[in-house]
């Protein structure tokens, strides 16, 4: 297996357009999460998926952000009319379904908003 | 609410050393596991133990162990013999069942950086 993937690695925006990314799990992981980092901190949770079903935003998640996951496979998070403030790494890690196992992550998006 | 706090920020060593990393963590959660993890300067989080609330049970692997002491809501680190290679923000983090992360998603802790010098 090849662990999970993010598309695109870094990404570059002026304020106000939309950006997409793109994330692949570990195949056979049923849960996928999405976090954003920002510099000399640890990740935040985002929102989460188990299969196909988005069971969990946080309170970081505004409307400008949303997430989808369709057929349970691949994940997007997209960010409507970008703000400076959104500038971080956004990170995406996948489970097993069972219990808390432990994630997987991939190596990120950088995004950078001038 | 669920916090882990890890009081050092950096840390700076001598290879061969031994270096512990310090986690607190705070939960009302009676089933809870904690993970650390490392990032390196490429950046990807590196996935390195996972251990639940009922298991307070010292592990090593290697170079690295852990010392869990529920009594004092502590998960510290300890690599022995240090290498270069382990230069890397570390990473504590809390997950639990009830609180603040019902479906398991990771509480971090603002990481250690540690530098290893030949």
């Amino acid at each position: 297996d090849t662990g999970v993937s993010q598309d695109p690695r870094h990404k570059i925006t002026k304020r106000g357009q939309n950006v997409t990314f793109r994330c692949d799990p570990i195949s056979e992981h049923n849960r996928l999460y999405w976090y954003r980092q920002t510099l000399g901190q640890g990740p935040e949770f985002l929102t989460y998926f188990q299969n196909e079903a988005q069971l969990e935003k946080s309170r970081l998640l505004s409307d400008r952000f949303s997430a989808e996951r369709p057929k349970g496979s691949f994940s997007t998070l997209e960010i409507q009319r970008t703000e400076q403030g959104d500038s971080a790494m956004y990170l995406c890690a996948s489970s097993e379904l069972a219990g808390l196992r432990e994630q997987y992550f991939g190596p990120g998006t950088r995004l950078t908003v001038t | 609410a669920q916090k882990v706090t890890q009081a050092q920020t950096e840390i700076s060593v001598v290879e061969k050393e031994d270096v512990t990393l310090d986690c607190v963590y705070e939960t009302r959660d009676t089933t809870y596991y904690l993970f650390w993890y490392k990032q390196p300067p490429s950046g990807e989080l590196v996935f390195l133990i996972r251990r639940n609330s009922f298991d307070e049970q010292n592990e090593i692997s290697g170079r690295y162990s852990w010392n869990f002491q529920k009594s004092t809501s502590s998960f510290n680190f300890t690599i022995t013999a240090s290498q270069v290679v382990d230069s890397a923000v570390y990473f504590c983090a809390l997950s639990g069942l009830n609180y603040g992360g019902s479906q398991g998603n990771l509480i971090f802790g603002k990481g250690t950086k540690l530098s290893v010098k030949p």
